[in-house]
Parts: C-alpha cells; sequence; structure tokens
C-alpha cells in the first residue's frame, strides 16, 4: 500500500518569499508524482508531475518540484510567492503495476493550504 | 490540456430525493474515471472507479446502491446520489484518465459539485 504525508496543513509566506511545500510518500516501488493545486470551490488543476527522467520538474506558475528517491520525497518549491499562489496543495501518488504503468488511482496527501500575506 | 466538465456546480435538494452529477471529458477519451468526495478542510476521499462499459468498482465503504455510478460512453460518466440525506451534503469531483496518456496515469479534475441537502 503507498501513503502520502504533507507536512504542515498550513503554510503562511510573505509576498515575494520562497515557497516550500513538503511531501513525502511511501511505496513499494518509485511511483509516479503529481502536484495539484484546488481553488476554493473548484477540481483539482495539475501544477506539475514526475514519471521518468530528470529529478527536477518544472511545472505551471513557476513552482518546481524535485524528486528525491534516497529521501521519498517530493518537495514543492516557488522562488517568489505571488497573492495569486494562495490556495490548496495536494501531492499525490500513483501506483505502478509491475509492466511499470500506472493503475491510474490516485492517492492524495492532507492537503496544504498556502496563504500569501501582502 | 485536456478538459473535464462537471455538472451541476451546486445542487440544493431536499432530503429523500436522488440528484445527478454528470462528468465529461470534453476533448478526450476516458476508459477510465474516478469519482471523489471532499469533506471541509479534508483531502478527496475516492468512492469508485468507473470504466466505460462495465460496472463501477466501489472503495470499501461506499454504498454502490446509494451513489450509483454509470460509464455508458468514452466521454460521459454519472453519479447519482439516491434518496439523499443531510449527510450526504458535500463537494464532488470527478476525474478522467486521457487513455492516451494511461501509462503516467495523470488525471484530470472536474470543477467539482457541492452538493447541500436540506
Amino acid at each position: 500500500a503507498q501513503s502520502v504525508t504533507q507536512l504542515g496543513s498550513h503554510v503562511s509566506v510573505s509576498e515575494g518569499a520562497l515557497v516550500l511545500l513538503r511531501c513525502n510518500y511511501s511505496s513499494s516501488v518509485p511511483p509516479y508524482l503529481f502536484w495539484y493545486v484546488q481553488y476554493p470551490n473548484q477540481g483539482l488543476q495539475l501544477l506539475l508531475k514526475y514519471t521518468t527522467g530528470a529529478t527536477l520538474v518544472k511545472g505551471i506558475n513557476g513552482f518546481e518540484a524535485e524528486f528525491k528517491k534516497s529521501e521519498t520525497s517530493f518537495h514543492l518549491t516557488k522562488p517568489s510567492a505571488h497573492m495569486s499562489d494562495a490556495a490548496e496543495y495536494f501531492c499525490a501518488v500513483s501506483a505502478l503495476n509491475a509492466g511499470g504503468t500506472s493503475y491510474g488511482k490516485l492517492t492524495f496527501g492532507q492537503g496544504t493550504i498556502l496563504t500569501v500575506h501582502p | 490540456g485536456a478538459v473535464v466538465s462537471q455538472h451541476p456546480s451546486r445542487v440544493i435538494c431536499k432530503s429523500g430525493t436522488s440528484v445527478k452529477i454528470e462528468c465529461r471529458s470534453l476533448d478526450f477519451q476516458a476508459t477510465t474515471m474516478f469519482w471523489y468526495r471532499q469533506f471541509p478542510k479534508q483531502s478527496l476521499m475516492l468512492m469508485a472507479t468507473s470504466n466505460e462499459g462495465s460496472k463501477a468498482t466501489y472503495e470499501q465503504g461506499v454504498e454502490k446502491d446509494k451513489f450509483l455510478i454509470n460509464h455508458a460512453s468514452l466521454t460521459l460518466s454519472t453519479l447519482t446520489v439516491t434518496s439523499a440525506h443531510p449527510e450526504d451534503s458535500s463537494f464532488y469531483i470527478c476525474s478522467a484518465r486521457d487513455r492516451r496518456l494511461s501509462v503516467t496515469g495523470e488525471l484530470f479534475f472536474g470543477e467539482g459539485s457541492r452538493l447541500t441537502v436540506l
């Protein structure tokens, strides 16, 4: 079974400051990893994903994340926060079958609410 | 990017009535769709996996007779909450898996439907 832990249910930063949202996963094999963002009363929008290849992945809106297998982590960062980044962020993993393809089910972390202060 | 449309976005109904929520993939074919439920300030809970042309697979603890899922075509899945009660009030989100991206397991999410049962 796999699981996802997001450290910190709430993160507050000042506008222009570094954003760091932490995500650790537990999986018997390296999974595919995703970060989604959710604005109030809306669905989820994909920020970025890691499947294979380069461990540092860049996403939309200036976000990036680095897959660290040794630490089983996939932390999300953005060098300079903007007011529009205020939202809830979810880390998710997708289990792989023996053939290396995804089952399609995602397991989500508990979510981290990002607040950006002027 | 792929678009998933969910309708209605908000619905208020009386206790005992049934409510249908539609999930459509607008520009891709989705052999698999997933239905999630999200309680306030919590993560997404997978309710069921909907496969085109076959019965849905429900997660443990989800009543299949209460939450009827139909996936009649490659672009449409419906969730019907039967005999709704106030405790069914929640935010329901669907997601779809693009068959062309089945290897990575990436999901595209609808905008969500907020159900309020009076």
